[in-house]
């Protein structure tokens, strides 16, 4: 089956810049994770998503972190304005629904730098 | 929140060394699992351990929830097992993760 897929791959902007990420989960995965991981971190959940609704995102920057799975498939994080510490990779995983204690399959990520 | 502590922090072996990773959890943890993020990125997940030990190869898990650590064996390491080790939970929160080890293995 195919993998969790995320692009860009990479993103270079300056501070203040918006940028937006996108994520495709496996098929039929109806749980979506977005993960923040700064370097030498482990990743860190920024929101929570089960079909086309927000489960947990407590630990979102809601002032200036947006994201949204219209449609319960795929899903977009949005940032705007960037901040410096804002650059890290940004991870989408996916997980079967009545299996959300387990069964997460990770996307390659995209490294965000922000100058 | 619950903390978790990974030691070591960094770890250099030699090809063909063993080694074992700790994760101490200051509270018990539900869906215990470890995981590996290769040189590239990639994050895959090696064992969902609850309790009690797996093996899988060369990689050995085991979890003693009432005693809040898990520990993962590696055996006769080779240089594709560096990267870095994540454990991890589950509870009222998706997943979890513990700071890291980073392994690398020198051939």
């Amino acid at each position: 089956e195919a993998g969790v897929a995320q692009s860009p791959r990479y993103k270079i902007i300056e501070k203040r810049q918006s940028v937006a990420f996108w994520c495709n989960p496996i098929s039929g995965h109806a749980t979506l994770y977005w993960y923040q991981q700064i370097l030498g971190q482990g990743p860190k959940l920024l929101i929570q998503f089960q079909n086309n609704g927000v489960v947990d995102d407590s630990q979102l920057p809601k002032d200036r972190f947006s994201a949204e799975r219209l449609k319960g498939v795929d899903s977009t994080l949005k940032i705007q304005p960037a901040k410096l510490e804002d650059s890290a990779v940004y991870l989408c995983a996916s997980s079967p629904i009545r299996t959300t204690n387990y069964g997460y399959t990770f996307g390659s990520g995209t490294r965000l730098t922000v100058v | 929140g619950i903390q978790v502590e990974q030691s070591p922090p960094d770890l250099i072996l030699q090809e063909g060394a063993n080694s074992t990773l700790r994760c101490n959890f200051s509270d018990s943890v539900n869906n215990l699992q470890w995981f590996h993020q290769n040189p590239w990125g990639q994050l895959i997940n090696l064992f969902y351990i609850p309790s009690g030990t797996k093996q899988n190869g060369r990689l050995s898990a085991t979890t003693v929830a009432t005693e809040r650590y898990s520990l993962l064996y590696i055996s006769s390491s080779q240089t594709t097992d560096s990267g870095v080790y994540f454990c991890g939970y589950t509870g009222r929160r998706a997943l979890t993760f513990g700071s890291g080890t980073r392994l690398q293995v020198q051939p």
